[in-house]
């Protein structure tokens, strides 16, 4: 158990709908990072905030937002949404000036 | 573009013996290196880590070496057993600028580690 809580674990919904996931960091972690997993892109990088504020910005769509709440907890915003969203999501966090990431178990997002 | 490499999808070994799983990056700004397991339907695992200014770092049945002038770096687990079947990544981070913090994942080697 790595301490990083992600819900739901899994989501079924339709072609443009919206949902929000959720990630709760480690305790004393700032840092939270959001990745997908599909099946032919392995784990991409979408975005990472530090103490509220967003830090680095990865390939993420603009149908996708996310942000950090005063108590450290995170959540990606995904709309519109596509088949091709079908995938994993995870979140992982790590302390401030950490280079370690610690991945959540993730959600598993079907989009049908 | 695909900066970090694992060419090997899968990789079997008998239990007991020495389980090798190799990475290439092709990104020089790269300082940090990290190596995770991740079962079926769970999270990726932190195993170990090593920085650019090393050449190896152990941790118990784990070795990390990094070749920075190749820029290859492999996972040495000493012995294997069946436990360690897996899906194990590579992942490389740069320090600095807008891309401190990212991690970028290799696509993943298979290990089985037969009784």
């Amino acid at each position: 158990d790595s301490g990083v809580t992600q819900t739901p674990k899994h989501l079924i919904t339709a072609t443009g709908q919206r949902v929000t996931l959720r990630c709760s960091p480690r305790s004393g972690d700032l840092s939270v990072y959001w990745y997908q997993q599909s099946l032919d892109q392995g784990l991409q990088f979408l975005i990472q905030y530090y103490n509220g504020e967003e830090r680095a910005k990865g390939n993420i769509l603009e149908r996708f937002s996310a942000q950090q709440f005063p108590d450290l907890h995170s959540e990606l915003n995904l709309s519109s949404l596509e088949l091709g969203d079908s995938a994993l999501y995870f979140c992982a966090s790590s302390q401030g000036g950490g280079r370690e990431q610690f991945f959540g178990p993730g959600t598993r997002l079907t989009v049908l | 573009d695909q900066q970090v490499k694992q060419n090997s999808p899968s990789l079997s070994v008998q239990e007991g013996r020495i389980s090798i799983l190799n990475c290439d990056y092709t990104n020089s700004m790269f300082d940090y290196f990290l190596w995770y397991k991740k079962y079926p339907a769970e999270g990726p695992t932190f195993l170990i880590s090593i920085s650019s200014i090393k050449d190896k770092n152990e941790d118990g049945r784990f070795t990390v070496f990094l070749n920075k002038s190749a820029k290859h770096l492999s996972l040495h687990i000493v012995p294997s057993q069946p436990g360690d079947s897996a899906v194990y990544f590579c992942a490389a981070s740069a320090s600095g600028g807008t891309s401190y913090g990212k991690l970028t994942f290799g696509q993943g080697t298979i290990l089985t580690v037969h009784p």
